[in-house]
């Protein structure tokens, strides 16, 4: 079955610092990959989306993402995090049958002033 | 344009009882998936809608169920709940749920069952 894996639970970076959130997935063929965020007791924002073409992704809010078939990683990234960004960060996918979402456990970003 | 908008946003309910939770979907869209988030775990697939058909199932028990009315908004029931069944409810439309179709989220309930 697929799964995406986001190994860090927690990150904190100071504001004005590059931030990078990992991303990996389980699945034979490429599937369609989605960064979202989540503010505490809201819904899910989506940050951006990759379906095919360019591997590199560019988002809402400044962020970008990387997509490397070789690693099976979609990676988050930001090049200087402000405080507004402290919020939890779920990746997720969709391999197949109807655009049903299989996200990972989340990592929770904590900035520091 | 109004979001997705769900109904009620905060529920308290005993064990054993029922819940409805409501879904409106956002204007022209006709598919509307449902997800369960327990505390600190990402969302986990419910339901799936459109057209008013069942699309898709995920992993829950028999208790959990929902329709689709011709509005395309949507309603999910969970019978019988247990504690476990404390967490946030999620309502994503889209236009078409095909697999290149953005999902867009409403705010969520949330249920505690005490």
């Amino acid at each position: 079955a697929q799964s995406v894996t986001q190994p860090d639970i927690h990150i904190t970076v100071s504001e004005g610092a590059s931030l990078e959130l990992r991303c990996n997935y389980s699945y034979g063929a490429t599937p369609y990959l989605f960064w979202y965020v989540q503010s505490p007791g809201q819904g899910l924002q989506l940050l951006l989306k990759y379906f095919s073409g360019d591997t590199l992704v560019q988002g809402i809010k400044g962020f970008e993402a990387e997509f490397k078939r070789s690693q099976s990683s979609f990676n988050l990234r930001k090049p200087s995090v402000h405080w507004s960004d402290a919020a939890e960060y779920f990746c997720a996918c969709i391999t197949g049958g109807g655009n049903k979402l299989t996200f990972g456990t989340g990592t929770q970003l904590k900035v520091e002033l | 344009d109004a979001g997705v908008t769900q109904s009620p946003t905060h529920l308290i309910k005993t064990r054993g009882q029922h819940v409805t939770l409501r879904c409106s979907p956002i204007s022209g869209h006709k598919s509307v998936s449902w997800y369960q988030q327990v505390l600190g775990q990402g969302p986990q697939f419910i339901f799936q809608y459109y057209e008013k058909e069942e699309r898709g199932r995920g992993n829950f028990p028999d208790r959990f169920s929902a329709r689709q009315f011709p509005n395309y908004s949507s309603e999910l029931n969970v019978n019988a709940l247990l504690l476990g069944d404390s967490a946030l409810y999620l309502c994503a439309s889209s236009n078409t749920g095909l697999m290149n179709t953005e999902a867009f989220f409403g705010q969520g309930t949330r249920l505690t069952v005490v």
